[in-house]
């Protein structure tokens, strides 16, 4: 089955601060996707990649960066925490152009408390 | 431009009661439809899908979607839940080759089975 690994289950963080979370696929697939879930608002996506070195932006990108320097490898950076970006972060991954096929496989998500 | 809308945002049920979980799309072309399930402070895990062929869907712990086109809908059943069934669940829909495969996702609905 593939994996995916988030590294991080629960992380708190001071406001300003950079934050990294780190998400980890083992079946090479070429995409991976960064979402964040609020109640009531369901999953938005930040950012995306199909290849490494490339990124594409989703819904909601401002206040985030992406960093995809390896194919199973797909970083999201906070560049100055903030309390509005509490939240629980998913990382999700799939094979290039097969979505519709397979769907995505989520890792276990990070819950980020911003203080 | 693909959306899907999941009519219910809570459904609360008592312990071996029957449930549908609803799910609309819209479309203008053909679709690929997902339900996932993710349990409390998990990722998301793929429940079943509908690619083509029968429209009555079975997937694991039980339950079952219906793909209905002229009603755009796949709406998701269980005829006896258990308490382990409380989890959030999202209706996904994605289209062959479209924006590398990407799916949408409705807000999810939160099912809380009750003793």
């Amino acid at each position: 089955d593939v994996k995916v690994t988030q590294s991080s289950r629960y992380l708190v963080k001071r406001t300003g601060e950079k934050v990294f979370l780190e998400c980890v696929q083992d079946m090479d697939h070429e995409n991976m996707f960064w979402y964040r879930q609020d109640p009531g608002l369901g999953l938005r996506l930040i950012y995306f990649s199909y290849d490494v070195k490339m990124k594409e932006k989703g819904d909601i990108p401002e206040g985030y960066s992406v960093s995809r320097e390896k194919k199973e490898r797909f970083s999201l950076i906070l560049e100055s925490a903030s309390t509005n970006q509490t939240s629980m972060y998913l990382c999700a991954s799939s094979l290039l152009g097969e979505a519709w096929l397979n769907g995505y496989t989520f890792g276990s998500g990070t819950r980020l408390t911003v203080v | 431009a693909q959306s899907v809308t999941q009519l219910d945002s809570q459904v609360p049920v008592f312990e071996e009661a029957p449930v549908e979980l609803r799910c609309n799309y819209s479309s203008s072309v053909s679709v690929y439809l997902f339900w996932y399930v993710q349990y409390p402070n998990q990722g998301l895990q793929l429940l079943l899908k509908y690619l083509s062929g029968s429209t009555l869907v079975k997937g694991i712990n039980g339950f079952e979607a219906e793909f209905n086109k002229s009603q755009t809908s796949f709406h998701l059943r269980k005829p006896s839940v258990h308490i382990s069934d409380t989890a959030e669940y999202f209706c996904a829909v994605s289209i062959y080759g479209g924006s590398q495969g990407n799916l949408i996702f409705g807000k999810g609905t939160k099912l809380s089975v009750k003793p």
